[in-house]
C-alpha cells in the first residue's frame, strides 16, 4: 500500500494474555519505528529498526515487550502477559533511510490496545 | 540530551481567529531537524513540515506558517484564519544529525477550533 499499514486497528485483550501487533511499512523504507501513546499523552519511543536489526531497544518498557522485523519489511511488536498499563495506541512509522539526515517519518493509524 | 517542550497543553479559539502553537527544543547537535505533525481525531499522525537547522527562513503554506528561530531554540507554528477542521493535536518533533535515529516528540498541543 501507499502508507504505513498496521493491524489490528483495535484489540481488546484480557490481562495476562499475549498480543501481537503488526506493521507493514511503506515499500522501500529501510527504517521502522515503534512508538507508544497513552491516552492524552505524547509519543514514547519504543524501538527502532534499521533493516532487520534493532540497534536500540532501550525504549522497550520491560522484558515483556519484544519486536522483530523480517525481510526488511513487516515488523511485529509482541507484548507478553499484558497488563492494564499496556493499554495505549501503538504507532508504527517508517522512513526511507535512518538518521543522521533527518528523513521524514510517516506514521500508520496505530493499533489501539485495551487490556481489561 | 535532546528535548522538545510544548508548554501549551490545550488551546481553544473561535473559527477565523489566528493561533500560534509554541515549540521549544534543546539539542547539542549543530545539525538537526525539526518537524510538525498533526493528529486529528482519527488518530493518524500527518506530517506537516520538516526544517533543518541551517535554514532559518520562515515558511508559509496556505494558512500555515512556521517561524524558526535558532536564537531562542523555537519552532513555532501559526494557523491563520483557523477552521474547525484544524481541530487536532499538534506535535513538534526533533531529530539530531549526529547519528541518532530517535525522533523526540513534544507532549503535543490540543487545538480546539469552535464554530
Amino acid at each position: 500500500g501507499a502508507g504505513v499499514s498496521q493491524s489490528p486497528s483495535n484489540k481488546v485483550t484480557e490481562k495476562g494474555k499475549d498480543v501481537e501487533l503488526r506493521c507493514d511499512p511503506i515499500s522501500g523504507h529501510t527504517a521502522l519505528y515503534w512508538y507508544r501513546q497513552r491516552l492524552g499523552q505524547g509519543l514514547e519511543f519504543l524501538i527502532y529498526f534499521q533493516g532487520n536489526s534493532a540497534p536500540d531497544k532501550s525504549g522497550l518498557p520491560s522484558d515483556r515487550f519484544s519486536a522483530e522485523r523480517t525481510g526488511e519489511s513487516v515488523s511485529t511488536l509482541t507484548i507478553q502477559r499484558t497488563q492494564q498499563e499496556d493499554s495505549a495506541v501503538y504507532l508504527c512509522a517508517s522512513s526511507l533511510v535512518p538518521g543522521p539526515i533527518g528523513n521524514t517519518i510517516y506514521f500508520g493509524e496505530g493499533s489501539w490496545l485495551t487490556v481489561v | 540530551a535532546q528535548k522538545v517542550t510544548q508548554a501549551q497543553t490545550e488551546i481553544s479559539v473561535v473559527e477565523k481567529e489566528d493561533v500560534t502553537l509554541d515549540c521549544v527544543y534543546e539539542t547539542r547537535d549543530t545539525t538537526y531537524y525539526l518537524f510538525w505533525y498533526k493528529q486529528p481525531p482519527s488518530g493518524e499522525l500527518v506530517f506537516l513540515i520538516r526544517r533543518n537547522s541551517f535554514d532559518e527562513q520562515n515558511e508559509i503554506s496556505g494558512r500555515y506558517s512556521w517561524n524558526f528561530q535558532k536564537s531562542t531554540s523555537s519552532f513555532n507554528f501559526t494557523i491563520t484564519a483557523s477552521q474547525v477542521v484544524d481541530s487536532a493535536v499538534y506535535f513538534c518533533a526533533l531529530t539530531g544529525g549526529s547519528g541518532t535515529y530517535k525522533y523526540i516528540f513534544g507532549t503535543g498541543t490540543r487545538l480546539k477550533v469552535l464554530a
